[in-house]
């Protein structure tokens, strides 16, 4: 049972360059997330989804696109990265939105954007 | 202003010792609190989730307390082990949203 499974785990991009992050879940989890995370910061919501072929914008969007074509899978796009966007990208899915839902998460991919 | 702080931001503490960790929030509505431990270049696993009736939840040597009224929260480690080096979490949750704290970074060392 793999749980979540993020790909690629590293990637560097040059400024303007184009990537997208795979993101894969064997638990049959009807709600799936990205997160990035910084340096002296909490976890920030980019975008989610509430079920395969819905998604919703979180705290910070801007600069990202996503897709949920296949329950298991949820892709992170960058269309055109910036610096500011070098960061430690996590997915994760679970069972519900919010309450005690257990929040499961991949283990990662590192973005460095030059 | 982040919704969730935690303190102290890192600490050392040698193998063997207990520390605690605070989470302090004002996120309103509450529904729960969680704890998650991160490893150094891995994903956050759940520590223990509590709702507004619970005031303290163990895991093995973790044990976590919450005072919904002061809207604190804290994480007890005893007889630590170089094995609970890494970034210790808090989440809070309202129904719908979960609002992360920066997160506590503890080594212990031998």
């Amino acid at each position: 049972n793999a749980g979540v499974t993020q790909t690629p785990k590293f990637r560097v991009l040059k400024t303007g360059q184009s990537m997208t992050l795979l993101c894969a879940q064997d638990m049959n989890h009807e709600y799936m997330y990205w997160y990035r995370q910084d340096p002296g910061m909490g976890l920030r919501l980019i975008h989610y989804s509430v079920g395969e072929g819905t998604t919703a914008k979180g705290e910070v969007p801007d600069g990202y696109n996503v897709s949920r074509l296949k329950k298991q899978n949820f892709l992170l796009g960058l269309e055109s990265a910036a610096p500011s966007q070098t960061s430690v990208y996590f997915c994760a899915s679970s069972y519900n939105l919010g309450g005690t839902g257990e929040l499961f998460f991949g283990e990662g991919s590192r973005l460095t954007v030059l | 202003k982040n919704q969730v702080e935690q303190s102290p931001q890192s600490l050392i503490i040698l193998e063997g010792k207990n520390c605690t960790l605070q989470c302090n929030y004002t996120v309103s509505p509450f529904s729960n609190l969680r704890w998650y431990k991160q490893d150094t270049g891995r994903g956050p696993v759940s520590l223990t989730i509590m709702t507004f009736s619970e005031n303290t939840k163990s895991n093995g040597r973790y044990t976590a307390t919450l005072d919904a009224d002061t809207k604190q929260s804290s994480l007890h480690i005893t007889a630590s082990q170089l094995s609970d080096s890494a970034s210790y979490i808090c989440v809070v949750s309202t129904d719908y949203k979960l609002s992360f704290g920066a997160g506590t970074t503890v080594t212990v060392r031998a």
